[in-house]
């Protein structure tokens, strides 16, 4: 399987507090994307790095990428209520066909107010 | 962001029956549509991909003949569920993209449950 393991699988903080998830691959990739879900609901596009990219910011969001360990991390910074959802990576493969996107197992981030 | 409709957003079919599931890109020509499964508190798994006027290329392990996509034009893709039974209950979701190596734009998804 392609899929990738996101750790840690639940992470619960306070307001204000910074929340980084882990993100690790198997195959090279040609970049990789991250996703947030709102319980139930469809996936809305947060961030994208390009595998000769390393690191990405976008607002209160950064994004690393190490390609040689296959892994990336996305960091919140000074967390909301609002941020309360789970969070995907989602890579697509150098030898895809498509632009397939294989997703990770997802952080599911509780912010508490 | 660009927009996908996905439709219904809910169904709820009896076990034998078929249900659709349409996917549209509102406002660009997507190239390419993927279809997604997802289980409670699980991730997605891609089940199929489809490109506008070609065949679907089915992910290993999924049905070809209970899953049948059609991507008949550059806005809709379309996943029916043929002779659906109660492990078909699922939440459903597409995504399309309009170009190679760009983000991918989700519709809201569709929980089908099978009574």
């Amino acid at each position: 399987s392609q899929q990738g393991e996101e750790d840690p699988q639940a992470l619960s903080i306070q307001e204000g507090e910074n929340a980084t998830m882990n993100c690790s691959y198997k195959t090279s990739i040609n970049n990789l994307q991250w996703y947030r879900q709102n319980s139930g609901r469809g996936l809305v596009h947060l961030i994208l790095i390009r595998s000769n990219e390393r690191e990405k910011h976008s607002g209160r969001l950064r994004v690393t990428l190490d390609t040689s360990k296959k892994s990336s991390s996305l960091l919140i910074t000074a967390s909301r209520a609002a941020d309360t959802a789970s969070y995907f990576c989602a890579t697509v493969p150098v030898a895809g066909h498509f632009n397939k996107f294989y997703f990770g197992s997802g952080t599911k981030l509780n912010v508490k107010p | 962001g660009a927009v996908v409709s996905q439709h219904p957003s809910w169904v709820i079919c009896k076990s034998g029956t078929s249900v659709k599931i349409e996917c549209r890109s509102l406002d660009f020509q997507a190239t390419t549509m993927f279809w997604y499964r997802q289980f409670p508190k699980q991730s997605l798994m891609l089940m199929a991909t489809s490109n506008e006027g070609s065949k679907a290329t089915y992910e290993q392990g999924v049905e070809k003949d209970k899953f049948l996509i059609n991507h008949a034009s550059l806005t809709l893709s379309t996943l029916t569920v043929t002779s659906a039974h109660p492990e078909d209950s699922s939440f459903y979701i597409c995504s399309a993209i309009w170009t190679m190596n760009t983000e991918a734009f989700f519709g809201q998804g569709t929980r089908l449950t099978v009574v």
